[in-house]
């Protein structure tokens, strides 16, 4: 069975300071891993995956098979980058498995 | 195209009243996915259309819960009887097929049972 683990409901950051949110997974087969954000008064939405490699909004996620994780990182946290930030995992069912969410505060 | 477009956008009912929370999906995408959103759980799938068809309904709660998509563009959510517990953010997404990690969410129904 998957798994998909957000250790922190809460993190607080001080603007400008790095920033990690944490995503460790289980999963049998092969992992294909995704960030989502909500951002307030906005739609859940696709923030990165991992297959892309790609930096959106300055955040980047590497998937660590060995320490089964995929943290998002920024180096420099923003007050706009405040938001419930998601960790999924797609299943060989072709469905999302979310974790269960970090609410990101940036203090300004 | 206005999105996943989901109503009542709030809803508060009493103990044992039926609830059904409603669902468009955005034109020409052929998966709908019902999610329910709680501060312990977190993001939870309930249940997932493809092409109109429930292929996955393993996470709905139990009997009282209900969904039916009777055409591509519709889809419903049921609770007979609502309990206090039932109290949730329920998000609707809808995706292409075959792409289903890039869904696009509604904006939720809250749910508040008393």
């Amino acid at each position: 069975a998957q798994r998909v683990t957000q250790p922190e409901k809460l993190l607080s950051v001080f603007k400008g300071a790095p920033v990690e949110l944490k995503c460790n997974y289980s999963y049998s087969g092969s992992p294909e891993l995704f960030w989502y954000v909500q951002y307030s008064r906005q739609r859940l939405q696709l923030l990165l995956r991992h297959i892309s490699r790609e930096s959106i909004k300055g955040f980047t996620a590497d998937l660590n098979k060995g320490e089964t994780s995929f943290h998002l990182k920024k180096p420099f946290a923003q007050e706009e980058d405040s938001a419930m930030y998601y960790c999924a995992l797609l299943t060989g069912a072709n469905n999302l498995f979310f974790g269960t969410g970090t609410r990101l505060t940036v203090i300004p | 195209d206005a999105g996943v477009i989901q109503s009542p956008r709030h809803e508060v009912t009493e103990m044992g009243q039926e609830v059904t929370l409603r669902c468009k999906p955005i034109s020409g995408h052929n998966s709908l996915f019902w999610y329910r959103q709680t501060m312990m759980r977190g993001l939870e799938l309930l249940i997932y259309f493809n092409n109109n068809v429930p292929i996955d309904d393993s996470g709905m709660p139990e009997d009282r819960f209900s969904a039916k998509m009777p055409n591509a563009s519709f889809s419903t959510l049921k609770i007979q009887p609502s309990e206090p517990r039932d109290s949730a953010v329920y998000f609707c997404a809808s995706s292409l097929d075959r792409i289903h990690y890039e869904q696009y969410f509604g904006p939720g129904t809250r749910l508040t049972v008393t």
